[in-house]
């Protein structure tokens, strides 16, 4: 059965440090989907990237940047210089050929001044 | 503009009262989903649709109907709701239900309480 781990329940971090947020999963398929969401203070679910397992390319968009390694079975996310805004928890998830869905018990991070 | 909405956005009911949360996206997306969102279990999915009259099961379906008549709208239904469906759903629409490309949309959000 398919399973999404982020060991991190909190992080804390002062702002423009960089802070890594990690995820491994585990499937028995070799097609399927990873993804990352942000949910901040206000509520609402941001998608982030999505990343299918035939791709292993690091992924970088501005401050944000995502680390997929079959290897280990991990799709990281960074962010560098953490900003206050960055504040929020962020869920990783993963979705098999079949198109459901299953998300990791989400990292509260937070970034102080 | 693209959104997804999300009707009622908070919801007070009693235990057994037939209620219906309705899910609409502007954007011509074939997949749609709904999850929930409890403290401490994180997100869960409860159904998908792929497209007009095909959906499937998620994560945690029991006590939940879904219909998809039309591609814009994906209502969420509880015949019968139990304390234990008190959480925050969200409902969700891609283009697709898969590829590198897709994002998905979010809606706001329905704050669900079944006494």
């Amino acid at each position: 059965a398919q399973k999404v781990t982020q060991a991190q329940t909190e992080i804390s971090v002062v702002e423009k440090e960089d802070v890594t947020l990690d995820c491994v999963y585990e499937t028995r398929d070799t097609t399927y989907y990873l993804f990352w969401y942000k949910q901040p203070p206000s509520g609402e679910l941001v998608f982030l990237i999505r990343r299918n397992s035939f791709d292993e390319q690091n992924e970088i968009s501005g401050r944000y940047s995502w680390n997929f390694q079959k290897s280990t079975s991990s799709f990281n996310f960074t962010i560098t210089a953490s900003q206050v805004v960055d504040s929020a928890v962020y869920f990783c998830a993963l979705s098999e050929a079949r198109d459901d869905m299953r998300f990791g018990a989400g990292t509260r991070l937070t970034v102080k001044p | 503009e693209a959104q997804v909405t999300q009707n009622p956005r908070y919801l007070i009911t009693v235990t057994g009262k037939k209620l219906t949360v309705t899910c609409s996206q502007n954007m011509n997306h074939e997949y749609m989903s709904w999850y929930r969102q409890d403290p401490g279990l994180g997100l869960r999915q409860i159904y998908y649709s792929m497209n007009v009259e095909v959906t499937d099961k998620g994560d945690v379906p029991e006590g939940y109907k879904v219909s998809r008549k039309e591609k814009r709208n994906f209502p969420l239904i509880l015949e019968s709701p139990s304390p234990n469906q008190t959480s925050l759903y969200f409902c969700a629409s891609s283009l697709f239900g898969g590829g590198d490309s897709d994002t998905q949309y979010f809606g706001p959000g329905t704050r669900l309480t079944v006494l």
